[in-house]
């Protein structure tokens, strides 16, 4: 099984301020990667799927790249609020896989009022 | 348009019985997939089916057994349900559109707990 590791494992942020959490993922036979919004006793929402390297995406005031030579993806958030507050997990999708993602662990962000 | 729903939201069993979680989607996907969730470990996939008579096993399938019953339905039955299987478990769809660029629709969840 080909591992996905997010970090940091957990962010505090105040209200306003702008963050980011890294997704590493295996570089080798790769064909997508997902990013996730997991708001507490809710289920995973889809936030953005990419494939080609140097894709960039965006959606309101999150954003994400891609680097599949080196395998990873940052995840930006601009001027935090605290509705943002939610687990971000990242998903990868790479060859031998069988259509199956492999998901990290999440990176849990907290943004204070 | 309901999405992916779940039956039932919560359960508790004792050690042993026996139990099926009910999974449905609205949305014509081909392929559906249970997922456990515990704390400290990722989404582990269960069992998947990539479309409609078919199944196959995922990362964490001993224990469970699953029916297609048609193409909405994916249904995820424990047969003799033990402290272990204690978890949150998510059903999800996706419908293939390009390859490999396949959005996954998850339902709220069950939680489980077996005592």
């Amino acid at each position: 099984i080909l591992n996905v590791e997010q970090s940091p494992q957990s962010l505090h942020v105040q209200e306003g301020d702008s963050t980011n959490f890294t997704c590493s993922f295996p570089s080798s036979n790769f064909y997508a990667l997902h990013w996730y919004r997991w708001e507490t006793a809710k289920s995973p929402e889809a936030l953005f799927v990419m494939t080609l390297n140097g894709d960039e995406k965006k959606k309101g005031r999150i954003s994400a790249t891609l680097n599949t030579k080196e395998g990873y993806s940052y995840l930006y958030i601009k001027g935090s609020q605290p509705e943002d507050s939610a687990t971000y997990l990242c998903a990868s999708l790479n060859a031998g896989n069988n259509r199956k993602l492999i998901w990290g662990l999440g990176t849990s962000l907290a943004v204070n009022p | 348009n309901a999405g992916v729903t779940q039956t039932p939201k919560f359960q508790v069993l004792k050690t042993g019985q026996s139990m099926t979680l009910q999974c449905a989607q609205d949305m014509n996907h081909n392929s559906m997939y249970w997922y456990r969730q515990d704390p400290g470990m990722g989404l582990r996939l269960i069992y998947y089916s990539a479309s409609e008579g078919t199944t196959d096993k995922g990362e964490v399938p001993n224990g469970y057994n699953v029916s297609r019953l048609n193409k909405r339905e994916f249904s995820l039955r424990l047969e003799s349900a033990a402290p272990s299987q204690t978890s949150v478990y998510f059903c999800a769809s996706t419908m293939p559109a390009r390859a490999f660029q396949e959005t996954q629709y998850f339902g709220p969840g069950t939680r489980l707990l077996v005592l």
